[in-house]
């Protein structure tokens, strides 16, 4: 539920930049979590995911890095374009929940021409 | 053409009516879920089904039901009991329980007249 979120509901980006959004989630039991783009009127897409053993993984222009330390998820887009503008979702997975996926409010990303 | 198929794109409600929103999938997933989406908020669980003839009650399961008598078939029933009708519902499924890389359908935006 809330306990997942995304801190900056919006992002605005200069095409070519990279982007990061930051989402911090406060169960540390939580052993997963994926990252999801929705566009306007249309389904979540799966972007990439990420299980608790792992620090970083990487995708075709996405990094999705990991701190349990500080419960903090963040997703990195290299080199934005404009058909990243979307809302960008973070869930995680809570043992405690039966293993439910719990997803936060979302950060819009606008990205400038 | 894999994939999950939600209908009808729009619908709309009029006061004391059941509607039923239809959800079909044939990625041969054996669970199923409903999500409602409202402006600016995470996706909240309704309810989901690991396996035929069998499903349980999410986050926010009063005043909606479910069935599920087929593995491709996951359809939601918005009761009159439900007062807050109109969101966004986002029928998903995945390969297994526990929840892992959800995949969306387009999804049903529900109005109330």
């Amino acid at each position: 539920g809330e306990s997942v979120g995304l801190h900056l509901p919006t992002l605005s980006v200069q095409e070519g930049d990279n982007s990061i959004i930051n989402c911090a989630y406060s169960n540390s039991a939580s052993d997963y979590f994926i990252w999801y783009k929705q566009e306007s009127g249309k389904g979540p897409q799966f972007i990439i995911d990420i299980r608790s053993n792992m620090d970083k993984r990487q995708g075709q222009r996405v990094t999705v890095l990991l701190n349990k330390t500080v419960k903090h998820l963040s997703l990195q887009i290299a080199a934005t374009q404009p058909g990243d503008s979307a809302v960008y979702f973070c869930a995680e997975r809570e043992r405690s929940n039966d293993y439910k996926l719990s997803f936060g409010a979302g950060t819009t990303v606008t990205v400038r021409a | 053409d894999g994939g999950i198929t939600q209908s009808p794109k729009y619908l709309f409600r009029k006061e004391g009516q059941n509607v039923t929103l239809s959800c079909e999938q044939n990625l041969n997933h054996d669970a199923m879920y409903w999500y409602r989406q409202d402006p600016g908020q995470g996706l909240r669980l309704i309810y989901y089904s690991q396996i035929v003839n069998d499903f349980q009650k999410g986050d926010i399961a009063e005043g909606y039901s479910v069935s599920r008598e087929k593995k491709e078939s996951f359809p939601l029933t918005v009761t009159s009991a439900q007062k807050n009708p109109t969101a966004f519902y986002l029928c998903a499924s995945s390969p297994r329980q526990p929840s892992e890389k959800l995949f969306f359908g387009s999804g049903t935006q529900l109005s109330v007249l």
